[in-house]
């Protein structure tokens, strides 16, 4: 079955940081891999799909991007609301679905 | 506007059942997948299963977690997908999301329901 790494697990920073987030899978080739955001006491948030695509309404200091098995959320310059716990996911594996482990993003 | 609606969540003791319903509001639900994806408390997300669209016949896939255990229904009728939890466990006691994909992600989810399981 796939495995998704994503690392780190915690992250602190700053507002007006630049940050980076991995999920690196275990296996497969796929564009079909998407970054979520969650905060306490709310549903998941779609902030990334097909690895690169800025999902409608998503502001744009969110980016994706893709090297072989390895894919990057980056978030350019931190603002007070983005300090949340981040997820990945590939929904191209059948038969089951894999999260990422998800990282906790706190300010510094 | 398109809304997922879960309920059915509640208190429930090791071994018992109970039944989730997700009514889906602004789309037709047998056109697209539904998922159900579920996350303990203080823990990350864990996908449960999912029902295909009609299009691929309604083939249902489970975590191998919840197989055996939890059976995913639709009803077309009323819009909504079910989510039946038998024998449950201390370790189901989670917050319920439906979700349905566009695209490979997860574009909308409902607000979840919570399940717990305890004596």
């Amino acid at each position: 079955d796939l495995q998704l790494t994503q690392s780190p697990s915690f992250l602190s920073a700053s507002v007006g940081d630049r940050v980076t987030i991995t999920c690196r899978a275990s296996q497969g080739l796929s564009d079909y891999l998407s970054w979520y955001q969650q905060k306490p006491g709310e549903a998941p948030r779609l902030l990334i799909y097909t690895a690169s695509t800025l999902q409608t309404g998503v502001p744009s200091r969110f980016s994706g991007s893709t090297s072989g098995t390895e894919f990057t959320l980056a978030i350019s310059s931190l603002q007070p609301e983005d300090f949340a716990t981040y997820y990945c996911l590939r929904l191209d594996t059948y038969p089951t679905i894999t999260f990422g482990q998800g990282t906790r993003l706190e300010i510094k | 506007e398109v809304q997922l609606v879960e309920s059915g969540g509640g208190l429930v003791q090791p071994g018992g059942s109970l039944r989730l319903s997700c009514a889906v509001f602004g789309f037709t639900s047998s056109d697209h997948y539904m998922d159900w994806v579920r996350q303990a408390p203080g823990k990350g997300l864990e996908w449960v299963g999912r029902t295909r669209n009609k299009a691929n016949k309604f083939i249902i896939d489970y975590a191998a977690s919840v197989k055996g255990r939890f059976t995913i229904s639709r009803d077309d009728s009323k819009n909504s997908v079910s989510l039946q939890m038998n024998r449950l466990e201390i370790d189901d006691t989670a917050l319920y999301y439906c979700a349905s994909p566009r695209v490979g992600a997860y574009t909308f989810w409902g607000h979840g329901t919570l399940v717990t399981v305890s004596s």
